[in-house]
């Protein structure tokens, strides 16, 4: 079954540090990957997606993520962390035959931003 | 636009009750995806309705069902509740195309006692 990693469930930064959060996916098919976003008392959203094309795919507020076919990944980075950036971050995964609504989470990384 | 909306927010039940969740979807979506969210497990994929016909069901027993109406708003159901079903259920509507993006309600918290 597909299923998605990620390895760090508890990341600390100070505000301008730089930030990369692993994922990686198990399955072995044409997938499509997501970053999703959870603020606090906020719901969940959309960062950035890939489909397919340049695996470097740029969201917002400054993320962006590359995609690593040979080794399995979708690792988000962020050059200079912000205090508003503290949030619960989820990597997502779809088989592109089985539609764009059944995502594979994977348990999320919390993100804390001190200023 | 308003966004999804998913009622009730917050809900006590008992071991062998059950319950009924109600999600309205951004208008214009046609379809509507339930997950599930615990501590333990993340999130989980429940099913997925599109024009009223489930489309895509994750794995979860059958006492795990859902519905949705003609005007995209959908319901899901969980009867003989137990302890592990305590959890945050996540409504999220799109509009069924390959688009990519799920739009996510603030969820219905559920207690089992």
């Amino acid at each position: 079954a597909q299923s998605v990693s990620q390895h760090n469930h508890h990341v600390i930064l100070s505000e301008a540090a730089s930030l990369e959060l692993g994922c990686n996916y198990s399955y072995g098919g044409t997938v499509n990957l997501f970053w999703y976003v959870q603020y606090p008392g906020q719901h969940l959203q959309l960062l950035l997606k890939y489909f397919s094309g340049d695996p470097l795919v740029k969201g917002i507020k400054g993320f962006e993520a590359e995609f690593i076919k040979s080794k399995f990944s979708f690792n988000l980075r962020k050059p200079s962390v912000q205090w508003s950036d503290t949030a619960e971050y989820f990597c997502a995964v779809t088989q592109t035959n089985t539609g764009f609504q059944k995502l594979v989470f994977g348990t999320g990384t919390r993100l804390l931003v001190s200023p | 636009k308003a966004g999804v909306t998913q009622t009730p927010r917050y809900l006590i039940k008992t071991r062998g009750q059950q319950v009924t969740l109600s999600c309205s979807p951004i208008s214009g979506h046609r379809s509507v995806s339930w997950y599930q969210q615990t501590p333990g497990q993340g999130l989980q994929f429940l099913f997925e309705y599109f024009s009223e016909t489930q489309r895509n069901k994750g794995n979860f027993p059958g006492r795990f069902s859902g519905r949705q109406f003609s005007n995209s708003r959908s319901e899901m159901n969980v009867s003989t509740l137990e302890l592990g079903d305590s959890a945050l259920y996540l409504c999220a509507s799109s509009l069924g195309k390959n688009t990519g993006e799920l739009f996510f309600g603030e969820g219905s918290r559920l207690t089992v006692l």
